[in-house]
């Protein structure tokens, strides 16, 4: 059971370059979102889906763009990459409502220059 | 809006000792779910234990265990006999129960613990 995959591990990118971090949970979980973690702010979330087809911001969601069209994909895009977006990327998922934890992926490190 | 505050940015530890991290909150709700989760330097999210506010007694997990004091909207997590693999960041986290907020957790700023051998 590989449970969340998130790729790639590390990336470097150029202002104003786009690219598209990708996440995948083979746990058929409804549930998905994407955090970021800055070094002092701990995780904030980006973006959420609460299944295919349905997706919200969360408290900052400026720059990144999601859709949700399996219940095993959440992909994250940058439209126009911006050092303020350097970060480390997680995407989890979970069950549903409920106590049921999140399950996070490795988390992708992203650089822009 | 929840917020979730750790007011320990650093803390240290001897092995085989006892420490204790703390994590205060704000909400309005009066049922809810707590975490801890635990990031090591391999930069993984681990889950360490969790809470729901309506039950009275305290989590434990093995080492681990927690003091959930609803009135004060504290949650601490205690550490029994420290060991060299609890050094990692220590995030608290809070989740509504219903509603938009019951898919997303709030995250404090972390503790990051070290055990000293």
């Amino acid at each position: 059971n590989a449970g969340v995959t998130q790729t790639p591990k590390f990336q470097v990118l150029k202002t104003g370059q786009s690219m598209t971090l990708q996440c995948a949970q083979d746990m058929n979980h409804e549930y998905m979102s994407w955090y970021r973690q800055d070094p002092g702010m701990g995780l904030r979330l980006i973006h959420y889906s609460v299944g295919a087809g349905i997706t919200d911001q969360g408290e900052v969601p400026n720059g990144y763009n999601v859709s949700r069209s399996t219940t095993e994909d959440f992909p994250l895009r940058l439209l126009s990459a911006a050092p303020s977006q350097t970060s480390v990327y997680f995407c989890a998922s979970r069950d549903g409502p409920g106590n049921s934890p999140l399950h996070f992926g490795n988390g992708t490190r992203l650089t822009v220059t | 809006a929840q917020t979730v505050t750790q007011s320990q940015p650093e803390m240290s530890v001897q092995e085989a000792e006892t420490v204790t991290l703390s994590c205060t909150y704000d909400t309005s709700e009066s049922n809810y779910y707590l975490f801890w989760y635990k990031q090591p330097p391999s930069r993984q999210m681990i889950l360490v234990i969790r809470q729901e506010a309506y039950k009275q007694q305290n989590a434990t997990e093995n080492r681990f265990s927690v003091n959930f004091q609803k009135a004060a909207k504290s949650f601490s997590l205690k550490i029994s006999d420290s060991q060299l693999g609890d050094t990692a960041m220590y995030f608290c986290a809070f989740m509504e129960p219903s509603g938009a907020g019951s898919y997303q957790l709030t995250f404090g700023k972390g503790t990051k613990l070290s055990v000293i051998p």
